[in-house]
C-alpha cells in the first residue's frame, strides 16, 4: 500500500540558511500534518491542513511556513536557520472523518542538520 | 492542551518476556494511537484505538476511555520489539475542533537477548 512520501531523507545546512521540506500524502487523504522531533524528545505538532486550507497551529516559529498544493502535497519552508533547528521532522496524512482526524499514518521522516 | 503521561519511562527485559505499557490521558479523546519509534527513527503504526481491544499478533491493547487510560501489552518479547513506544491521543468533546495528535513522552524499551 502506499505510504507518506518525505524528501529529501536527510540535509545539512548552515546557520542562516533556508530549507525546504516536501510531503506527499497518501492518495485520497484529505489532511496533512507536520511535527518536529528534536532529540531525544516526542514529536511536536506543527501545523495541519485540511483540504488545501490550515486547520490547525501548533508551535511553528514564525521563521517557518507551510503549504499545501492542488495535488495535496504540501511543503515546509524554514528560513534564517538555527542549530536548533536540527531535527527530525514528520509529515503524516489521515482522511478525516466527521469530529475525527481518522488514523494519521507518518513518513519516514526528514533529518535537518544545521551547522 | 490535553497531558498524556506514559509509564514506564524506561523497561529493560530479557528476551521472551512480557510487559505492560500504560498511558494516561487528561481528557476525552477522538483518536488514540500507539507507535513504535524504531532505531532508526520510523514512526509504525501499532493500533489505533480511540476505545476497546485489539490484538496483532504478539501485541494487544485496550482503551478505556471513561477511566482515561490505554494499555499496550507485548508478549514474548523480541529484540526487534526495541525503541521507543509512543500513545497519542486527539482531544475530544463538542467543538474540539482540533486535529493536533498529541504524544506522550514515550517508554523506551530494550529488550537484551
Amino acid at each position: 500500500a502506499a505510504g507518506v512520501i518525505q524528501s529529501p531523507r536527510h540535509l545539512i545546512k548552515e546557520k542562516r540558511e533556508t530549507a525546504t521540506l516536501k510531503c506527499y500524502p497518501i492518495p485520497r487523504h484529505d489532511t496533512v500534518y507536520w511535527y518536529q522531533q528534536g532529540p531525544g524528545q516526542d514529536p511536536q505538532f506543527l501545523i495541519s491542513f485540511y483540504e488545501k486550507m490550515q486547520s490547525d497551529k501548533g508551535s511553528i516559529p514564525d521563521r517557518f511556513s507551510a503549504q499545501q498544493f492542488s495535488d495535496y502535497h504540501s511543503e515546509l519552508n524554514m528560513s534564517s536557520l538555527e542549530l536548533g533547528d536540527s531535527a527530525l521532522y514528520f509529515c503524516a496524512s489521515s482522511l478525516v472523518r466527521v469530529g475525527n482526524t481518522g488514523e494519521l499514518f507518518f513518513g519516514e521522516g526528514s533529518r535537518l542538520t544545521v551547522l | 492542551g490535553i497531558q498524556v503521561e506514559q509509564s514506564p519511562p524506561d523497561l529493560i527485559l530479557q528476551e521472551g518476556a512480557n510487559s505492560t505499557l500504560r498511558c494516561n490521558f487528561s481528557d476525552s479523546v477522538n483518536n488514540l494511537q500507539w507507535f513504535h519509534q524504531n532505531p532508526w527513527g520510523q514512526l509504525i503504526n501499532l493500533f489505533y484505538i480511540p476505545s476497546g481491544t485489539k490484538q496483532n499478533g504478539r501485541l494487544s491493547a485496550t482503551t478505556v476511555a471513561t477511566e482515561r487510560y490505554s494499555l499496550l501489552y507485548i508478549s514474548s518479547s523480541q529484540t526487534t520489539d526495541s525503541g521507543v513506544y509512543f500513545c497519542a491521543v486527539v482531544k475530544g468533546g463538542a467543538g474540539a475542533g482540533s486535529y493536533q495528535l498529541t504524544f506522550g513522552k514515550g517508554t523506551k524499551l530494550s529488550v537484551i537477548p
